[in-house]
């Protein structure tokens, strides 16, 4: 199905652990993001990416890694998780490259760091 | 830094009445108002969506207004359905590509 998929749904982790979420789209969209959704936050940028190879911070960005190496794919890393970083995260995209077009979101990764 | 207030935080109507959903921004710049619709387990959908050169916008049901001098924006949900009951964000872009959200409104329609 066309759209923009994220993996896993659920994920509980350790604290210190690596984890990596994954974001696929289907629409060549140029711009992707990640968000994180926190009770009384709304959504929160932690990164995006204007395209391949171009990557940039959002409002929260420490302790995340993101990585584009192909225009579809938009994987996101916490390199050392802590319980700071429970959260339910959402990658969405949008085309053309401006900031008042729809952006499409995935269902979420709920991460749950114990 | 920029902000977006969003009120209230719960709101609850019965199933035919009207819901209005109210968002405040800090930024004289902003010039683009979206609005999302999440329901549970789902990502975010864009319902309705405002630019600074327009004062209203409507679509069936929903409506958005903006006032730029007092920096608000409203959205108004009439004939409310059980559909409806959703939680909803307001944002306002910042910048070419960031849009900075309000904290949602969890909308109850009583049958």
């Amino acid at each position: 199905d066309a759209g923009i998929t994220q993996s896993p749904r659920y994920k509980i982790t350790e604290t210190g652990r690596q984890v990596t979420l994954m974001c696929h789209q289907t629409w060549s969209h140029s711009y992707m993001f990640w968000y994180r959704q926190d009770l009384g936050h709304g959504l929160r940028l932690i990164y995006y990416s204007a395209a391949a190879d171009i990557t940039d911070k959002g409002e929260v960005p420490d302790g995340y890694v993101v990585s584009r190496s192909k225009t579809e794919n938009f994987p996101l890393t916490l390199e050392s998780a802590t319980r700071s970083q429970t959260s339910v995260y959402f990658c969405a995209s949008s085309s053309p490259p401006r900031g008042d077009t729809e952006a499409f979101f995935g269902q979420g990764t709920r991460l749950t760091v114990v | 830094g920029e902000n977006v207030e969003q009120h209230p935080s719960t709101l609850s109507v019965q199933e035919g009445d009207s819901a209005v959903i109210k968002c405040t921004y800090s930024d004289s710049a902003s010039n683009y108002f979206p609005w999302y619709k999440q329901e549970l387990g789902k990502g975010p959908q864009l319902i309705i969506d405002i630019r600074s050169n327009v004062g209203e916008k409507k679509d069936q049901r929903i409506a958005v207004t903006l006032n730029k001098t007092a920096k608000h924006f409203s959205l108004h949900i009439t004939e409310t359905q059980p559909e409806d009951s959703a939680v909803y964000f307001c944002a306002a872009r910042y910048s070419n590509y960031q849009l900075i959200w309000g904290a949602g409104t969890k909308l109850i329609i009583k049958p």
